[in-house]
């Protein structure tokens, strides 16, 4: 049972460059979300999905797209990278129904330049 | 506007005394209030929760009291260890699709 994972633990990207980042889980969770987190910033979220086949936005959606492909796998796009989006990315997931708990990975440094 | 506040971003304490590390909100909303735990390059984890119907849960050396009142909590810990040095975020839930509003963290180092 390895929880939460995330693909690729690092990433350097030049401004306009595009990229996916990867997230899977094995824990059959419902909802799945993404975070970046930036210093002295705590976490932000970007993008949830409250269960497969539904994505909505978060606190700071601009500049990416997210992709619920299944119900292990919560994907977030970057299509034009910039180095506003230099941070590190979280993804978690939760098993909704009457919990509030979320489960992170370990996450994505990402730097753009 | 942030919803979730931690000031005092840092906290030194000596092995074996008490760490209070303080969070207040503004969102008279949320329904749940989770303490998180994190070491470097790791991912977040989750350590105690409180309702905010109760005043007071506890996990072993870990204690978070609510002031629903004045919109505060605290997370106390005691005996503090070497293993706690680490960032903590406090974070509250606000919908029934699990999104939480995280603080900014607080840095805690435990000195041995």
């Amino acid at each position: 049972n390895a929880g939460v994972t995330q693909t690729p633990k690092f990433q350097v990207l030049k401004t306009g460059q595009s990229m996916t980042l990867q997230c899977a889980q094995d824990m059959n969770h419902n909802s799945m979300y993404w975070y970046r987190q930036d210093p002295g910033m705590g976490l932000r979220l970007i993008y949830y999905s409250a269960s497969e086949g539904t994505t909505d936005k978060g606190e700071v959606p601009n500049g990416y797209n997210v992709s619920r492909l299944n119900k292990r796998e919560f994907s977030l796009r970057l299509e034009s990278a910039a180095p506003s989006q230099t941070s590190v990315y979280f993804c978690a997931s939760s098993p909704r129904d009457y919990s509030y708990e979320q489960y992170f990975g370990p996450g994505t440094r990402l730097t753009v330049t | 506007d942030q919803q979730v506040k931690q000031n005092s971003p840092s906290l030194s304490v000596q092995e074996g005394r008490i760490s209070i590390l303080n969070c207040d909100y503004t969102n008279s909303m949320f329904d749940y209030f989770l303490w998180y735990k994190k070491y470097p390059a790791e991912g977040p984890t989750f350590l105690i929760s409180i309702s905010s119907i109760k005043d007071k849960n506890e996990d072993g050396r870990f204690t978070v009291f609510l002031n629903k009142s004045a919109k505060h909590l605290s997370l106390h810990i005691v005996p503090s260890q070497p293993g706690d040095s680490a960032v903590y975020f406090c974070a509250a839930r606000f919908d029934g699709n699990n999104r939480l509003a995280f603080g900014k963290g607080n840095q805690v180092v435990v000195i041995p």
